[in-house]
């Protein structure tokens, strides 16, 4: 079955770095683009970044851009989100997420969720 | 910047329908997706394309899209579908994808 692994989470100090890892397993990985979303605690639902099927083109959110690097390793069945310079409004529960195969539609959407890795940043 | 805008709150009895709506300008030209998250899950897609079901989600579930609204509709609510709902959808150059701010159903 679809499986998503995240990892890398924990308490970070403000301004560190953190690099947060997805673990795939149980499809075709180098088939599906990836995405990454948060969520702050008691907050809804914020879309992060995106990767697409052979990491060449990748998408980010407003409110992490330029601070936030999605990559992927299809070799590892690995997608990597690193994120620099965090700040405490950065905690969150991180999850990683599989776009639905489906190139007739509209626009994407996320079939898959892994269980998410919980981001603390604070002093 | 583009917006998805849900109600915060919807509630109504068990066996009532419940309906909760996501507004968007750029709907009018792409697809809607819904997802139910219960308190300490990870989220679970309940409608893709507009109006498709997955394979084991019940069928009191249901989409649809037309203009600049979106709406799930819940057919005969029960009180273990309360919980939040998120829709899901791009901005009109597909560059952007985002979230509704969430909506809470209570089945009570």
């Amino acid at each position: 079955q679809v499986q998503l692994v995240e990892s890398g989470g924990g308490v970070v100090q403000p301004g560190r770095s953190l690099r947060l890892s997805c673990a795939a397993s149980g499809f075709t990985f180098s088939n599906f683009a990836i995405h990454w979303v948060r969520q702050a605690p008691g907050k809804g639902l914020e879309w992060v970044a995106s990767v697409c099927l052979d990491g060449t083109k990748k998408h980010y959110g407003d409110s992490l851009k330029g601070r936030v690097t999605i990559s992927r390793d299809n070799s590892k069945n690995t997608v990597y989100l690193q994120i620099n310079s965090l700040r405490a409004e950065d905690t969150a529960i991180y999850y990683c997420a599989r776009q639905f195969n489906n190139n007739s539609s509209r626009s994407p959407g996320i079939d898959y969720w892994g269980q998410g890795t919980l981001v603390t940043v604070s002093s | 910047s583009y917006e998805l805008t849900q109600p915060l709150a919807v509630s109504v009895s068990p066996g009532q329908t419940a309906r909760i709506t996501c507004s968007g300008d750029a709907l009018t030209k792409k697809s809607v997706y819904w997802y139910q998250q219960k308190s300490g899950q990870a989220p679970v897609v309940l409608i893709f394309d507009d109006s498709k079901r997955p394979s084991g989600i019940p069928e009191r579930f249901s989409g649809s899209n037309s203009g600049t609204m979106a709406t799930l509709t819940i057919s005969g609510a029960q009180v273990e579908d309360g919980g939040d709902y998120y829709c899901f959808s791009s901005n009109s150059s597909g560059n952007h994808v985002l979230f509704g701010g969430g909506t809470k159903l209570t089945v009570l």
